[in-house]
């Protein structure tokens, strides 16, 4: 079965670069059919969704607003797992990083596999 | 952006209760739409899918309803495990989005 494990340090300090990695297991991230999201979760903004990247005869990423200024999210073929990074992190950025697979299931597409989640701290 | 509004924001119940938590969508989304659960430390969990398909391994006490901008989630009896946190998200278009959570308690 499809498992994801995350990686990437759990204190970032504030303007530098938030990078985690997530890596697959029993799945391809060059898959035609799924898409490989990130989401966070805090207490001030509850899950909200950050981005995906995915495979249709060529790469393509997505980007919530809110963070598409400083947010880059990329497959690695070599190494089978896709990466965050969110760059100028402020305190306001702090909260629990989880990357997920989302799958196609009767033409409906939801998020059946999940990290084990990154509690991300932003602080000096 | 397609906002979601879920209800209520906690519950409490009983060991067999029936329960029904309801989410809105700002916008029709079809069945672009599913549920999760979500307990203490642990990542969400996909329960209901299209509205109102079962996630394999799932248990048959959860059921979902609804299209277009109003869904409900119903467990009908509640079982010790049950207790946790509920997200439902719109997979209709991106951003995607997620409700505020309906904290089920003893």
């Amino acid at each position: 079965q499809v498992q994801l494990q995350q990686a990437g340090p759990g204190l970032v300090k504030p303007s530098q670069t938030l990078s985690l990695t997530c890596a697959i297991s029993g799945d391809s991230v060059s898959t035609n059919s799924g898409t490989w999201n990130w989401i966070r979760q805090s207490p001030s903004r509850g899950l909200e969704w950050l981005g995906r990247t995915y495979y249709r005869s060529k790469w393509y990423q997505e980007y919530a607003v809110s963070v598409k200024s400083r947010i880059v999210i990329n497959p690695d073929t070599s190494k089978n797992q896709f990466s965050l990074h969110l760059n100028s992190v402020t305190p306001e950025d702090t909260a629990v990083y989880f990357c997920s697979k989302e799958t196609g299931m009767f033409a409906r597409y939801a998020m059946d596999v999940w990290g084990q989640g990154t509690t991300v701290t932003v602080s000096s | 952006d397609i906002q979601m509004t879920q209800s209520p924001s906690s519950l409490s119940a009983s060991v067999g209760d029936r329960v029904t938590i309801t989410c809105r969508a700002s916008q029709s989304i079809s069945t672009y739409f599913n549920w999760y659960q979500q307990k203490p430390g642990q990542a969400p969990n996909l329960l209901i899918y299209d509205a109102s398909r079962l996630q394999s391994g799932v248990p048959s006490r959860f059921s979902g309803s609804g299209s277009g901008t109003d869904f409900t989630l119903t467990i009908s009896s509640l079982q010790p495990e049950d207790f946790a946190t509920y997200y439902c998200q719109q997979s209709y278009s991106t951003p995607y989005s997620f409700g505020q959570g309906t904290k089920l308690e003893i």
